[in-house]
């Protein structure tokens, strides 16, 4: 059975720390790992990643995947209130073009 | 900018009523998904289509059905609906075949 894991579940930090946030996977015809945010309202595209060791980074976001150990990361730098929201790991099954959802890891920035 | 559009925000309905849920996407995206997000549970995919009048389970379709009679449009159905079915659900279309979904904002039900 297909199944993505996200660790930790929540976490709560200080506005400027660096956070990571874990995201493990099994799944068949593995094609790529994707990462949302969800504030209030709907899931946002963060990242889609296809090929070990490339990070791809936006602003203060960085994520990598490692297609050996079947895991990736987001990290966060100099965390801010505005980054507090769920975020979600997905792996692309290739076959079905389901996406495998997490359930999600519960970030708070707190001043 | 893309845009996916579900038609309500918030339903109150009673046990054993109809529920339709519509949603709409402005993209010409193929596949169209529904899920629902339940807390501690994540997203869990109800029912996903690939083309017009083409829908496949996903999940957890029991207690649900779909319609897609136009490619942007896709309907989730609630044939009678159940205090279990209390969730907020989320409506997705695909960008080709890249994986990058994009969401609407959602449809909270409450049932009664």
């Amino acid at each position: 059975e297909d199944k993505v894991v996200q660790s930790p579940l929540s976490l709560v930090v200080h506005e400027g720390d660096t956070v990571t946030l874990n995201c493990s996977y099994e799944v068949t015809n593995f094609r790529s790992l994707l990462w949302y945010k969800q504030e209030k309202k709907a899931p946002t595209f963060l990242f889609m990643l296809t090929s070990s060791g490339i990070e791809k980074k936006s602003g203060r976001l960085s994520s990598i995947l490692d297609k050996k150990e079947l895991f990736s990361i987001l990290n966060i730098t100099a965390t801010q209130t505005g980054d507090s929201a769920i975020y979600l790991c997905a792996a692309d099954s290739g076959g079905s073009e389901k996406l495998v959802f997490g359930k999600g890891m519960k970030l708070t920035v707190n001043p | 900018d893309v845009k996916v559009t579900q038609s309500s925000r918030y339903l109150v309905k009673r046990t054993g009523e109809k529920v339709f849920l519509e949603c709409v996407q402005d993209m010409d995206h193929e596949n169209m998904f529904w899920y629902r997000q339940d807390p501690g549970l994540g997203l869990r995919l109800i029912y996903f289509s690939y083309d017009v009048k083409m829908k496949e389970k996903g999940d957890i379709p029991e207690g649900y059905s779909v319609s897609r009679e136009k490619k942007e449009r896709f309907s989730l159905i609630l044939e009678s609906a159940s205090t279990n079915q209390t969730s907020m659900y989320l409506c997705a279309s695909l960008r080709g075949n890249t994986g990058e979904l994009f969401f609407g904002e959602g449809s909270r039900l409450t049932v009664l």
